[in-house]
């Protein structure tokens, strides 16, 4: 059981570069959420999708773009990448929105933007 | 002030001791309580989950909400060097369109 699969783990990019980082779940989770992760700054959530076909802002948004392209697949684009971005970015999914819903996190992906 | 706190230390024991973590937080709408715990380079695993104030146990850690305080906690008795990891809480309130909230996380060693 794969549960929350990204990729790439590892990327490098040049300040003004581009790139999607891709998500899936395979656990029929309508919930998807894109965090970062920064030493001393805990995880930060940037977008998330409650549900197919529906996206929101989260607390840091700026200077990313999301697709939900169906119930499994959640990206995270960086339409020109800054060093700001430097960070661990993790997906994660739950079956809904209660309170209770356990979340499901991927592995990561370590970005690296010079 | 940000909604929770937490110390990120980090936090060096022996093996055997009695660990605490501590979590505090200004939003009295919050009613689910959570602890994940994150190996290095890996993602976060959820360890404990609390709804509303009260204990629960699991093996040798304890989960504390004491919501008139707005303090959460987590206790690991007989601690492992396996038990050497970054514990984030996180918490919610119960209502459906609103995502977790985490706080910084406590970097916890363990020493055999």
């Amino acid at each position: 059981n794969a549960g929350v699969t990204q990729t790439p783990k590892f990327q490098v990019l040049k300040t003004g570069q581009s790139m999607t980082l891709q998500c899936a779940q395979d656990m029929n989770h309508n919930s998807m959420y894109w965090y970062r992760q920064d030493p001393g700054m805990g995880l930060r959530l940037i977008y998330y999708s409650a549900s197919e076909g529906t996206t929101d802002k989260g607390e840091v948004p700026n200077g990313y773009n999301v697709s939900r392209l169906n119930k499994r697949e959640f990206s995270l684009r960086l339409e020109s990448a800054a060093p700001s971005q430097t960070s661990v970015y993790f997906c994660a999914s739950r079956r809904g929105q209660g309170g209770g819903e356990k979340l499901f996190f991927g592995s990561g992906t370590q970005l690296s933007v010079l | 002030q940000k909604e929770v706190e937490q110390d990120p230390g980090p936090l060096s024991v022996p093996e055997g001791a009695i660990v605490s973590l501590n979590c505090t937080y200004s939003n009295s709408a919050f009613q689910y309580f959570m602890w994940y715990r994150q190996y290095s380079r890996k993602g976060p695993e959820l360890l404990m989950y609390t709804y509303s104030s009260g204990n629960k146990e699991d093996g040798r850690f304890t989960a504390q909400v004491d919501k008139s305080s707005k303090y959460i906690s987590l206790f690991i008795r007989d601690s492992q060097p396996s038990d050497s990891a970054t514990y984030l809480c996180a918490m919610t309130p119960n209502q459906a369109g609103t995502a977790l909230i985490f706080g910084k996380g406590t970097t916890l060693s363990v020493s055999s």
